[in-house]
């Protein structure tokens, strides 16, 4: 079974730096790497995934995510952050062709300005 | 663009009650999803439905029914509430299979069980 692990629940930095948010998964077939941003009071928004090719990806709002197939990883960054940046990352995933997606348990991303 | 909407946004009901949420989308996609959050534990699939009057369950439908009457509509009803189960049901919805599609979430309904 796919699982998702943000190891961090909480990360706060200050504005100006350089953000990276965990994630690792495990999978038994090729994995879909997704990640969701949730502002305070508003629904989950889409920021980026990977589904094949190059394992930098790029996504809206000047975040970024790598994946590693060598450490299953799929960090998300940005840098420098922004305090507007504040809010809940979740990283999730699918395998192909399944609707099935499994979240992480999220991380709280505070920017102090 | 489109739109998710839920109702209501706060649902609160008695223990052992059945409560309703619904959700509307009109993005015209074929998927959709009805996930809880809680807090500190992510996102947990409760059912999902690919297309009208298609129902799949997810990781966490014991407890729960849903119903897919129309393309745009996907409700969701706690059988038999529990103050256990106070959360935060997201409604979502994709083109077509996760895996290739981003999923549109709704804003939330937040069940409360006095």
């Amino acid at each position: 079974a796919q699982s998702v692990d943000q190891p961090d629940a909480h990360v706060t930095l200050s504005e100006g730096a350089s953000l990276e948010l965990r994630c690792s998964y495990s999978y038994s077939a090729a994995p879909y790497l997704f990640w969701y941003v949730q502002y305070p009071g508003q629904s989950l928004q889409f920021l980026l995934k990977y589904i094949t090719g190059d394992t930098v990806v790029k996504g809206t709002k000047g975040f970024e995510a790598e994946f590693r197939k060598s450490n299953s990883s799929f960090n998300l960054k940005k840098s420098p952050a922004h305090w507007s940046d504040s809010a809940k990352y979740f990283c999730a995933t699918a395998t192909g062709g399944n609707n099935k997606l499994t979240f992480g348990q999220g991380t709280v991303l505070s920017v102090i300005p | 663009g489109g739109i998710i909407t839920q109702t209501p946004k706060f649902l609160i009901g008695q223990e052992g009650q059945k409560l309703t949420l619904k959700c509307q989308q009109n993005f015209n996609h074929d998927t959709m999803y009805w996930y809880r959050q809680d807090s500190g534990k992510g996102l947990r699939l409760i059912y999902y439905s690919i297309t009208e009057n298609d129902l799949q369950k997810g990781d966490l439908s014991e407890g729960y029914d849903a119903s897919r009457e129309k393309k745009s509509s996907f409700s969701l009803t706690v059988t038999s509430a529990q103050k256990n189960e106070m959360a935060v049901f997201l409604c979502a919805s994709s083109l077509g299979t996760v895996s290739g599609n981003t999923l549109y979430f709704g804003e939330g309904s937040r069940l409360i069980v006095v």
